[in-house]
């Protein structure tokens, strides 16, 4: 049951530019998480934004969330060549705390 | 070192031959889970554990098994192997409580292939 889609599939942007992931899911959520992973390495958290919550930010990432549109976008600003890698949003809908991912970003950032 | 960790971090193998691949945490963490990630089709949960000997079918349970007999370890077990489960596996761990929501850490993954 995939509940986040993430657009676009893919973005190529160049170092120092700012990069916009978006997160679209169908059902209610508890929480959105953002993951991180390197090219066939483990996911890494990044930030988890809670249903009450609209804005979050982590050092070069903001998340925002929009509840009524379903949506969640992932903002990374002044990208570098290390931030290279893909990106999932994770819903926790239910109580036993199972994310369900979606299908990810690839970002490229070329130096 | 707060870590997950699983071995075999490579595998072939042949269809039938049993094999388990074990993930482990040092974390005190009450949830695992595993996954699977296949190109085009993201993760997709195979089983999860809130708690020793309570394990719980995610989405694509058929084929697997898996075991919490102690807190910091779970091993994914497959009886028979087949060609349709040559996946790169993740196992992952967190701290659990009804209805909160906590961070999941990732081991570094297990490349399966199955011949």
């Amino acid at each position: 049951s995939q509940q986040g889609e993430e657009d676009p599939q893919a973005l190529s942007i160049q170092e120092g530019e700012n990069a916009t992931m978006n997160c679209s899911y169908k059902t209610s959520i508890n929480n959105l998480q953002w993951y991180r992973q390197n090219s066939g390495r483990g996911l890494v958290h990044l930030i988890l934004i809670r249903s009450n919550e609209r804005e979050k930010h982590s050092g070069r990432l903001r998340v925002t969330l929009d509840t009524s549109k379903k949506s969640s976008s992932l903002l990374i600003t002044a990208s570098r060549a290390a931030d290279t890698a893909s990106y999932f949003c994770a819903t926790d809908a239910g109580s036993q705390g199972n994310l369900i991912f979606g299908k990810g970003t690839k970002l490229s950032v070329k130096p | 070192e707060a870590q997950v960790t699983q071995n075999p971090r490579y595998l072939i193998t042949v269809t039938g031959k049993k094999l388990t691949v074990t993930c482990s945490q040092n974390m005190n963490h009450e949830y695992m889970s595993w996954y699977r990630q296949d190109p085009g089709l993201g993760l997709r949960q195979i089983y999860y554990s809130m708690n020793v000997e309570v394990t719980d079918k995610g989405d694509v349970p058929e084929g697997y098994k898996v075991s919490r007999k102690e807190k910091r370890n779970f091993p994914l077990i497959l009886e028979s192997p087949s060609p349709n489960q040559t996946s790169l596996y993740f196992c992952a761990s967190s701290l659990w409580r009804p209805n909160s929501a906590y961070e999941q850490y990732f081991g570094p993954g297990t490349r399966l292939t199955v011949t």
